[in-house]
């Protein structure tokens, strides 16, 4: 099966840079993504590492290193509408679904 | 542009009753995929559907039965509804399968079971 250990929670002030880490275990791996839910919202998808190294979307990138099953959500300049929970996510074993992590609740203070 | 349309928002069951949930799209999509969200789990997958007029059990299917009889329609039936179906229960629909790109979510339904 998959599965997927990330912090539950983490806390930054307004302009920081955050990192929020995903280890996964899976077999038959077709990548890494990383969704954002504000509270009482639609998870949204934020980004996708299909490859080793990183993808830059704005303040947003994302890492993904597959020798080490280990990804990560890079958030700078933080901003307190990123106050959110951010999910890491694999697609299940036989390609069809995605499997998605505890999520991290990310709370920015000013 | 619609996207993803779950119906009801919310529902308050007694239970052993049971209920139909809706989940439309209008992107196209071929798949589609019902999960639930409780507090400190996560999204976990109940069934999804890799085409019209197919299902598949997903992570947490007991309880649940599902239906994909038009394509741009998924539906979530709770048979004998039990307190420990009280989620959210989000619906989502993407091209593509495999990359985990991409999935659009409904809004959700959250659904108390008493």
């Amino acid at each position: 099966g998959q599965s997927l250990e990330q912090p539950s929670e983490v806390t930054a002030v307004e302009g920081a840079i955050v990192q929020i880490n995903c280890t996964y275990q899976t077999s038959g791996f077709y990548g890494l993504s990383w969704y954002q839910q504000h509270d009482g919202g639609a998870p949204t998808f934020l980004s996708y590492n299909g490859l080793d190294g990183l993808e830059e979307t704005g303040r947003f990138s994302s890492f993904l290193s597959r020798s080490d099953s280990y990804g990560y959500l890079l958030l700078q300049e933080l901003q307190m509408k990123d106050s959110a929970s951010y999910f890491c996510a694999v697609v299940n074993q036989a390609g069809t679904a995605l499997i998605f992590g505890k999520g991290t609740t990310l709370s920015v203070s000013s | 542009n619609a996207g993803v349309t779950q119906t009801p928002k919310f529902r308050v069951l007694k239970t052993g009753q049971s209920m139909t949930l809706l989940c439309a799209q209008d992107m196209n999509h071929e798949y589609m995929y019902w999960y639930r969200q409780d507090p400190g789990m996560g999204l976990r997958l109940i069934h999804y559907s890799v085409g019209e007029g197919t299902t598949a059990k997903g992570e947490v299917p007991d309880g649940y039965n599902v239906s994909r009889l038009k394509k741009q329609n998924f539906l979530l039936g709770l048979e004998s509804a039990a307190p420990s179906q009280t989620s959210v229960y989000f619906c989502a629909s993407s091209s593509d399968a495999d990359r985990g790109q991409g999935y659009t979510f409904g809004s959700g339904t959250r659904l108390t079971v008493v």
